[in-house]
């Protein structure tokens, strides 16, 4: 199993939608997640943080559960400059190291 | 403003070269990272270091050195040993968890 898992997509969806990924994680021991998002060609750019108790930036909203090891992030009313891949981050358990999933590629469709 | 800068953002180099990709940050963190990611795949480490005059290996280090002389930068030396080196090139830095890059080094040995 791999430590990060996302489904790869692609995810084509029309402007205005809502979309959600998921993510889940092998390392119980793993204390920080994060999504980034990665445009074409591009360096990857923290999206957000995901806390224990959810949060929310605009129209995004990262969810973290414990329990099942798993994270999401739901973009609702999306728009055309949406389109990146998302990827999912989390930390290996007790050091400074972060294990990067493949990512989900998102088009956002006129 | 602060940020983290590497550079050169293209090179190209003969096969059996060796090449130094540069990092230089001014965030004043105290962890730094290599990450090459091939076209299509995610990212993997290469070096990481939490602190000055200290390094680890990541889960690639093959082939390549790193050196932290400086809290400020972190460069990466591209040996003649590293057996497919054509890749794009990402370097990191954080202070807490998250982790910060560069716009990148598309390297290609030809």
């Amino acid at each position: 199993r791999k430590e990060v898992e996302q489904d790869p997509g692609p995810f084509n969806v029309p402007e205005g939608a809502t979309v959600a990924f998921n993510c889940t994680y092998s390392n119980s021991a793993s204390q920080s997640f994060f999504w980034y998002r990665q445009d074409c060609r591009k360096e990857p750019k923290l999206l957000m943080s995901v806390y224990s108790s959810g949060n929310e930036d605009g129209r995004f909203t990262a969810q973290l559960n414990r329990a099942s090891q798993y994270i999401s992030l739901l973009i609702r009313d999306s728009k055309l400059s949406d389109s990146a891949t998302y990827l999912c981050v989390v930390n290996a358990g007790n050091n400074r190291k972060l294990i990067w999933g493949l990512g989900t590629s998102l088009a956002v469709n006129p | 403003d602060g940020g983290i800068t590497q550079s050169p953002k293209y090179l190209f180099r003969k096969e059996g070269q060796n090449v130094t990709l540069s990092c230089e940050q001014n965030l004043n963190h105290d962890a730094m990272y290599w990450y090459r990611q091939d076209p299509g795949q995610g990212l993997r480490l290469i070096y990481y270091s939490q602190i000055v005059n200290d390094f680890q290996k990541g889960d690639i280090a093959e082939g390549y050195s790193v050196s932290r002389e400086k809290k400020e930068s972190f460069p990466l030396t591209v040996t003649s040993a590293q057996k497919n080196p054509t890749a794009f090139y990402l370097c990191a830095s954080s202070l807490r968890g998250e982790q910060f890059f560069g716009p990148g080094t598309r390297l290609t040995v030809l």
